[in-house]
């Protein structure tokens, strides 16, 4: 498996209440993905980055924000966390000096909000 | 922007059976084209891949076949194993766009023993 670590693994929390998930790689690659995966949708590209503190947004951007201050971590915000932010999470990263387009997944973060 | 299409949702075969997974896409400057396993609990994980200069590419039971006049490519399973039971994604990503790649909705196979 690719060195991508997510923490935590499960939270579950109120409606309201900022969450911050981690991702953490230790493959030193350029771009980094937040995805969230919903029964019937599939994986849905939240944010992503090209490198540190460049960011853009994906598909399903409102109501999360990213930070990325080092090579190595990536982390999604829910700035007041609503119950239509339960899902599960999932990083991924990739390198151009490989394939920019093959992605490698973390385990995944499921969140619950209450 | 990029739209793909995965059918069917749920594939239920039996063990040794052969399993096909297809997948539409919508941009023609879609270039690249990996398949995902997802286990139980885990995070998807690149199986097989092909580019559009290739119609077809192997790896042991596996196989993606594409084509693309139709804008279609399949992943083919065979003598499948109670262990192939899984979610599997197909992707489209074009290498002149952003790189990023546009998923399936997934397909869960299940492969009864």
């Amino acid at each position: 498996d690719a060195g991508i670590t997510q923490s935590p693994r499960h939270k579950v929390t109120e409606t309201g209440t900022p969450v911050t998930l981690r991702c953490h790689q230790t493959e030193n690659h350029r771009y980094m993905y937040w995805y969230r995966q919903d029964p019937g949708h599939g994986l849905r590209l939240i944010h992503y980055s090209y490198g540190v503190k460049d960011t853009d947004k994906g598909e399903v951007s409102d109501g999360y924000s990213v930070s990325r201050s080092k090579t190595e971590d990536f982390l999604l915000t829910l700035e007041s966390a609503t119950s239509s932010q339960t899902s599960v999470y999932f990083c991924a990263i990739s390198e151009e000096r490989v394939r920019a387009d093959t992605q490698y997944f973390g385990p995944g973060t499921r969140l619950t909000v209450l | 922007g990029e739209n793909v299409e995965q059918h069917p949702s749920t594939l239920s075969v039996q063990e040794g059976d052969s399993a096909v997974i297809k997948c539409t896409y919508s941009d023609s400057a879609s270039n690249y084209f990996p398949w995902y396993k997802q286990e139980l609990g885990k995070g998807p994980q690149l199986i097989i891949d092909i580019r559009s200069n290739v119609g077809e590419k192997k790896d042991q039971r596996i196989a993606v076949t594409l084509n693309k006049t139709a804008k279609h490519f399949s992943l083919h399973i065979t003598e499948t194993q109670p262990e192939d039971s899984a979610v599997y994604f197909c992707a489209a990503s074009s290498s002149g766009g952003s790189y990023i790649p546009t998923f399936g909705r997934g397909t869960s196979l299940i492969v009864h023993p």
